[in-house]
């Protein structure tokens, strides 16, 4: 079975660092691009990182500097080191894969980790 | 960075209905754009690329439109299990973004 699995949400004081980890199954790992979406509770979505199959990294601007994304085609795993942590970052934070050639097509999700940010 | 706007921010609508959704990018992204949706609690699910293509497995009644700036998703005849949120999605550059969503409710 295809599949992602989050882990290392938490809660976090503002200022802190947290590392998300995103465990992938089912499917040849180093063929895809691997790619962060975060949902704050109640808003839309927001796409926040993507590592291609070279390990080149990519962010908008509201993360960019406090955020860096890494793979590990060994362990079938991707991370996500959050660092400057403020409380606008708050929300789940979902990986999902699309393949390395086409469309950006994010055909498989994880189910998410919480993080919250709060003194 | 190219921005993603959708028209309406929510609709209700009744079973049967056909329901067309708007996206609207910042600048010429060609056909670059897909279409997702997510039900409460849930992760989101793809549905379309390329503007036009229909992902393996979506239901046939889905389908898309539109290329430059101006897109649509179209749901031919609204099941019960689509009433959810849709989100368009660029990738004609890094960095990406999403529409801020239509949220489809029952009439």
């Amino acid at each position: 079975e295809v599949q992602l699995v989050e882990s290392g949400g938490g809660l976090v004081q503002p200022g802190g660092s947290l590392r998300l980890s995103c465990a992938a199954s089912g499917f040849t790992f180093s063929d895809y691009d691997l790619h962060w979406v975060r949902q704050p509770t109640g808003k839309g979505l927001e796409w926040v990182s993507a590592i291609g199959t070279a390990g080149d990294t990519y962010y908008p601007g509201s993360v960019k500097g406090r955020f860096i994304s890494s793979r590990d085609n060994a362990k079938n795993s991707v991370h996500l080191q959050l660092n400057s942590l403020r409380a606008g970052d708050t929300a789940v934070y979902y990986c999902a894969r699309a393949y390395q050639y086409g469309s950006v097509r994010l055909d498989v999700w994880g189910q998410g980790t919480t993080v919250t940010v709060s003194s | 960075a190219i921005q993603m706007t959708q028209s309406p921010s929510s609709l209700s609508a009744s079973v049967g209905d056909r329901v067309t959704i708007t996206c609207r990018a910042s600048q010429d992204i060609r056909s670059d754009v897909g279409w997702y949706q997510q039900r409460p609690g849930k992760a989101p699910k793809f549905l379309i690329y390329a503007a036009s293509s229909l992902q393996s497995g979506a239901p046939s009644r889905f389908s898309g439109s539109g290329s430059g700036t101006d897109f649509t998703l179209t749901i031919s005849s609204l099941q019960p299990e689509d009433f959810a949120t849709y989100y368009c999605l660029h990738d004609y550059n890094y960095p990406l973004s999403f529409g801020p969503g239509t949220k489809v409710e029952i009439k």
